[in-house]
């Protein structure tokens, strides 16, 4: 059964720090790897979608990573801003349709 | 598109009670998710849909949970009775799936809190 740890469970930072949320998971025979943001009280949203052929994507200040071998994965973010603060949420893929999701990363930047 | 509409919000119960949260995909998407979220178990997957038809209800904690889908634009999960332990937050999640292509964003609803007394 795959299973997704993310660390650091929570992160507090200054604003304009750079920092990486790392996310594991057991199986690698994934088919593909999603990063997740998580509002209080809202749903999640889809930051950022690694297929399990590539290595890294990119969106603006966002930057995430794949290595399938190891089953690791992380989430660059430069530049932080209070805007960013959330939950981050990695998840895997292990057939055409379903997630398995890790607990989150709750992220607080302070002005 | 509006989004993934899901309803209530916000469900207040007390044990033993039936339970009804609703869920509208985007138009379009063929595929649907059931999801509960706890502090202590984070996101799981409970059931999904594939063109209305359940494909995988494995995560479905047992017989007092039941989901639907009667058509495309329309989906219900049941809790009959429910217990304080049921209390979580569920999401209903949907995408677009292309067979044979890996790629699948799912596009989440803003979720149900539900208490359960």
């Amino acid at each position: 059964k795959q299973e997704v740890t993310q660390i650091p469970a929570a992160l507090s930072v200054p604003e304009g720090e750079n920092l990486v949320l790392n996310c594991s998971f057991t199986d690698s025979a994934i088919y593909n790897l999603q990063w997740f943001r998580q509002d209080p009280g809202k749903g999640l949203t889809s930051l950022l979608l690694i297929q399990s052929s590539q290595r890294e994507q990119t969106s603006g200040r966002l930057n995430a990573s794949l290595d399938k071998s190891s089953g690791r994965s992380t989430l660059y973010i430069a530049a932080s801003q209070p805007g960013d603060s959330a939950t981050y949420l990695c998840a895997v893929s292990g057939g055409y349709s379903t997630l398995t999701f890790g607990k989150g990363t709750m992220l607080l930047v302070s002005p | 598109d509006a989004g993934v509409i899901q309803s209530p919000r916000h469900e207040v119960t007390e044990m033993g009670q039936e339970v009804t949260l609703r869920c509208k995909p985007i138009s379009g998407h063929n595929s649907l998710f059931w999801y509960r979220q706890t502090m202590m178990r984070g996101l799981e997957l409970l059931i999904y849909f594939n063109n209305n038809v359940p494909i995988d209800d494995s995560g479905m904690p047992e017989d007092r949970f039941s989901a639907k889908m009667p058509n495309a634009s329309f989906s219900t999960l049941k809790i009959q009775p429910s217990e304080p332990r049921d209390s979580a937050v569920y999401f209903c999640a949907s995408s677009f799936r292309i067979e044979g292509l890996p790629k699948n964003i799912q596009y989440f609803g803003a979720g149900t809190r539900l208490s359960v007394l």
